[in-house]
Order: C-alpha cells, then structure tokens, then sequence
C-alpha cells in the first residue's frame, strides 16, 4: 500500500516551460486536491476532484489545468511556467469510509519545483 | 477577512506543559473541521477530525468545536519533543466541497 505517490520530488523550470506533475493514489479514494505550500500562506487550494470525471477550481487555480485521468490519478498541468509558481505542490486524497462519521486524508510527499 | 484565521506562531512550551492551538472562521457553512501535523520538508498528516460541534479525544489530543463562535481548537497534552512541528486548521462545508487550511501554528517543545 503505496498511499498516495508523487512525481517528480524535484524540478526546475525556466520561464514559459510546461510540465505536468503526476499524482496517484491506491485507496480508492473519490476525492483528490492539489495544494501549494508558499513560506506564511499555509496551504492554498489549486483544483480538486470530488469524484472522477470531475474538477474543480480552489482558491489560486490561475496558470494551472487538472486531469482526473480515472479514480486514481489526477495530474496538474503548468502550461507555461511563471517565477510565481515556485512552490512546494502537494496531492492529496480524502473519503469518508463506510457509514460511520470518520474521515481520512493523505497527502503525498511534495513536489519542489522552482521556476527561474 | 480570511475564511480561515490562525496565528503562524512560533509558540514555544516547555515539555510536558498543556499546548492549546486554536483557529477563526468566517463561513457559518463549515461543518467539518480538522488538524493536521507537518513536519519540515513532510506533507501534512491528519491527526484530528471532528464533525459539527462538540469535543474529540485521541490519546494526548482532544479537538474542540464551537460553532456559536466559530472557533476551534486543538489540545495537546503532556507534550514532548517529537510533538515540535507545525499544527494547520482545515474546514469544509460538505463532504465533497473544498477544503480550506488555516496557515499553520509553528510549534516548538523546548525539553
């Protein structure tokens, strides 16, 4: 049981590049987000997906695309890459188990990714 | 306003003291409420989850929520060393809705 996987961990990008960075889970959980970490923001809500086949934008979803590509992959697409997208990109994925009220969450390791 | 308030810290306790971390919120439609742990260079871990109002205990850890006020809360008991990390506040409306983050509380436990 793997949990949630990221890659890359690493990355550097010049302004105006693209890449996609990948994200999957093995939980079968419906719910999956992609997050940025920036020093004093905490953690910002890029997109998340609810269930497959459905995306929705957070709170700074400008200059990313998503694609929940099945249940367990949902990768983020940086089209054309900017200074201000230097950041730690985390993935993570939710359910709530069962009938009872419990939750879960997992978040992957992060990806680092700066952009000159 | 923030959605979602929490002060960034740094709080600093001596080992084995009471730790009390709390957040604000705005949005009367939250209904679930959690903590998160990260340490340095780590993705956070879920340590708490409460839905609606009411209290939660998990071994050293008991999370509080008042919704009147809009206020939550998360208590560590008898903390140690290993307990150093930062502490984030998140809140969602419904089980499929978004979720937002506090900006996290840096905790340190001095020994």
């Amino acid at each position: 049981n793997a949990g949630v996987t990221q890659t890359p961990k690493f990355q550097v990008l010049k302004t105006g590049q693209s890449m996609t960075l990948q994200c999957a889970q093995d939980m079968n959980h419906n719910s999956m987000y992609w997050y940025r970490q920036d020093p004093g923001m905490g953690l910002r809500l890029i997109y998340y997906s609810a269930s497959e086949g459905t995306t929705d934008k957070g709170e700074v979803p400008n200059g990313y695309n998503v694609s929940r590509l099945n249940k367990r992959e949902f990768s983020l697409r940086l089209e054309s890459a900017a200074p201000s997208q230097t950041s730690v990109y985390f993935c993570a994925s939710s359910a709530f188990p069962g009938l009872s009220l419990s939750y879960e969450q997992y978040f992957g390791p992060g990806t680092r990714l700066t952009v000159t | 306003q923030k959605e979602v308030e929490q002060d960034p810290g740094p709080l600093s306790v001596p080992e084995g003291a009471i730790v009390s971390l709390n957040c604000t919120y705005s949005n009367s439609a939250f209904q679930y409420f959690m903590w998160y742990r990260q340490y340095s260079r780590k993705g956070p871990e879920l340590l708490m989850y409460t839905y609606s109002s009411g209290n939660k205990e998990d071994g050293r850890f008991t999370a509080q929520v008042d919704k009147s006020s809009k206020y939550i809360s998360l208590f560590i008991r008898d903390s140690q060393p290993s307990d150093s990390a930062t502490y984030l506040c998140a809140m969602s409306a419904g089980r499929d809705d978004k979720i937002i983050f506090g900006k996290g509380t840096r905790l340190h436990i001095l020994p």
